[in-house]
């Protein structure tokens, strides 16, 4: 049982570069988040979705955009990356029993 | 607008020490409480989940209590060891939302 997986686990992307990074999850949640860590601040909320097909705001969302197109899966894009999204990235699940369990992070750098 | 506080940042204890560490939020009106130990440069450990109807739980050497009324949680570490070193999270799930809300952490060294 992998748990929730994410993909890449670095990268390093030059201002206004795009990229997607991919979080899947196969423990049939419906709620899956992209959070935000960044050095003094904590998590924070970029995205998040409640099911397959359905996205919402988070603290966060400016310059990024998510997709839900299959209830396993949830993508999160950056347009045109910004120094500023230089963080680690968390995606999370859970579902109605309310653990939230999380992947091991992507560490973005955007030079 | 939920917000959660970790105190203190930082904690440095001898190993064999018994601690407490502090989660505060400001809106009482919680669906859960959930504990997290994140190690450096990894990803978030769930530890112990508490619900909005319950007061406490245990796993181990760990005890996690909740005190909605007030807005407090704690988590108990008996018998502190060099391996619990980690940054301890709590988040918060408010009422009628899917959101977790993160304090700071406390970031934990237990000392040889």
């Amino acid at each position: 049982n992998a748990g929730v997986t994410q993909t890449p686990k670095f990268r390093v992307l030059k201002t206004g570069q795009s990229m997607t990074l991919l979080c899947a999850q196969d423990m049939n949640h419906e709620y899956m988040y992209w959070y935000r860590q960044d050095p003094g601040m904590g998590l924070r909320l970029i995205h998040y979705s409640v099911g397959e097909g359905t996205t919402a705001k988070g603290e966060v969302p400016d310059g990024y955009n998510v997709s839900r197109l299959k209830k396993q899966n949830f993508l999160l894009g950056l347009e045109s990356a910004a120094p500023s999204q230089t963080s680690v990235y968390f995606c999370a699940s859970s579902n109605r029993v309310p653990e939230a369990f999380f992947g091991q992070g992507t560490r973005l750098t955007v030079v | 607008k939920q917000e959660v506080t970790q105190i203190p940042a930082a904690l440095s204890v001898p190993e064999g020490e018994n601690l407490v560490l502090n989660c505060s939020f400001t809106d009482s009106a919680i669906y859960n409480l959930q504990w997290f130990r994140q190690d450096p440069g990894k990803g978030l450990t769930s530890l112990l989940l508490i619900q909005s109807s319950q007061r406490e739980q245990t796993s181990g050497r760990l005890n996690a209590s909740l005190d909605k009324s007030s807005g407090r949680s704690t988590l108990y570490i008996a018998a502190s060891q060099p391996g619990d070193s980690a940054t301890y999270l709590c988040a918060v799930r408010s009422s009628g939302t899917y959101k977790y809300i993160f304090g700071t952490g406390t970031r934990l060294k237990v000392l040889a």
